[in-house]
């Protein structure tokens, strides 16, 4: 089946700082999306991204469809932002949502 | 508007009951999902329903495990003779198409079987 690694899988950071999250897949995909699970576990949406780039705020998102992968980024990091950030793809090949390994996030004052 | 609502938040059963969860999906949308979260993981698939009928149903893990959704909108996830490796969160998901629309999750239902 596919295969979706993420990195890092634990990323620690200061507040202000920049930082960049990736997502490999293994097959070509028709939906990609990433969330952030916050502390409390409810799963945000970021951003449904399947190809190209999108921008929200401090947050980006690019994905290249064709080399099988999506950064996600965030910038000017606050402590907000900590929790878990999943990207989740379902492939041509699938009938379900497939869920990465997940960048656990730890933002300090 | 409302977001996808499932109920109860938390659960506590002994093992070998009966239990049953319920997903409020986002008004309107056709496809329903369903997923199960353990400690320390990514959600896993559990089932897709496509209006009332459930689209695939492989993510389910044995045949303790039914879920319904009688009138294209609500859906109940019903768990017979629970055991203990059943604890984890059952996430509900609604989109408003199909799979290649954006997923929107619901709160979870933490579900402890002692």
């Amino acid at each position: 089946g596919i295969q979706v690694e993420q990195s890092p899988p634990d990323l620690i950071l200061q507040e202000g700082a920049n930082s960049t999250l990736r997502c490999n897949f293994s097959d070509s995909v028709n939906n990609l999306q990433w969330f952030h699970q916050n502390p409390w576990g409810q799963l945000i949406n970021l951003f449904y991204i399947p190809s190209g780039t999108k921008q929200n705020g401090r947050l980006s998102a690019t994905t290249v469809a064709t080399e099988r992968y999506s950064l996600l980024y965030i910038s000017s990091s606050q402590t907000t932002d900590s929790g878990v950030y999943f990207c989740a793809v379902v492939t041509y090949n699938t009938d379900k949502l497939i869920f990465g390994t997940g960048t656990r996030l730890q933002v300090f004052p | 508007g409302a977001g996808v609502s499932q109920t109860p938040s938390n659960k506590v059963t002994e093992k070998g009951k009966y239990v049953e969860l319920r997903c409020d999906p986002i008004s309107g949308h056709t496809a329903l999902y369903w997923y199960r979260q353990s400690l320390g993981q990514g959600p896993e698939f559990l089932i897709y329903f496509q209006g009332t009928g459930a689209a695939d149903d492989s993510g389910l893990p044995n045949d303790r495990f039914f879920a319904v959704r009688p009138e294209g909108s609500v859906s109940t996830l019903k768990i017979q003779r629970t055991e203990r490796g059943d604890s984890a969160v059952y996430l509900c998901a609604s989109s408003s198409r199909d799979l290649v629309d954006t997923q929107y999750f619901g709160p979870g239902t933490r579900l402890t079987v002692l």
